[in-house]
């Protein structure tokens, strides 16, 4: 696709359930990241795809977040048991090439969706 | 240690005038890349500009340049000629390594462009 699309775009859950979370990374694009915005917040890392694998889960809150890519494009992340912290904007991003940088091609550079907000009551 | 450390909480410029976000940052390695994003209120992340650690020049991108002072450790971002569409969240960010794979965001400045 054009850019790189989450959805849902809100969901609003009770405390305790499971959510999934879905990115369709730009096409193309090998690597595929997950950060975690909370509320007037900095941009939290949480994982990192290269194809289907994810050789960097080093910020994954707890046991209770989980990611997969399949096919090397669309990836979820989920949560189980939600909790109340867990409230946020959860971003995805996608790049084509390994290296993140700038450049005039583009390709170096980290693109974003727009987001997914997750609010647990 | 904060390995972005943007100091500024909010900031406010008048239209047409320039303003500096400031960003230090903290690595060891040699090889790093400096990198500002914006956020307006629709919450979409959009690339600004970069800087890699060896580039001997100061980055620009249109009204946006990097100040880059290497040994304060230090990617001051300057905006020239404020518009009222620049009023955003602006992010610092820094990817370590060569080929590190992930960026370290900063907290975050938000800017207000006053007409």
């Amino acid at each position: 696709g054009a850019g790189v699309s989450q959805s849902p775009s809100n969901k609003v859950t009770e405390k305790g359930k499971d959510v999934e979370l879905r990115c369709d990374p730009i096409s193309g694009h090998t690597a595929l990241y997950w950060y975690r915005q909370s509320l007037g917040q900095g941009l939290e890392f949480l994982i990192y795809f290269q194809g289907n694998s994810a050789p960097d889960k080093s910020g994954l809150p707890s046991d209770r977040f989980s990611a997969e890519r399949t096919g090397g494009s669309v990836s979820t992340l989920t949560i189980q048991r939600t909790q109340q912290e867990d409230s946020a904007v959860y971003l995805c991003a996608s790049s084509l090439a390994r290296r993140l940088a700038g450049g005039p091609s583009g390709a170096n550079v980290l693109t974003f969706g727009a987001g997914s907000r997750l609010t647990v009551l | 240690a904060q390995k972005i450390t943007q100091t500024q909480p909010g900031m406010f410029v008048q239209e047409k005038e320039a303003v500096t976000l400031d960003c230090t940052y903290d690595t060891s390695d040699p090889s790093y890349g400096l990198f500002w994003y914006k956020q307006p209120s629709s919450g979409e992340m959009i690339f600004l500009i970069y800087q890699g650690s060896y580039d001997q020049q100061n980055a620009t991108e249109g009204r946006y340049s990097l100040n880059f002072q290497k040994a304060r450790k230090s990617a001051n971002l300057v905006i020239s000629a404020s518009q009222l569409g620049d009023s955003a969240m602006y992010f610092c960010a820094m990817r370590e390594g060569r080929y590190g794979n992930k960026l370290v965001f900063g907290a975050g400045t938000i800017l207000r462009v006053k007409s």
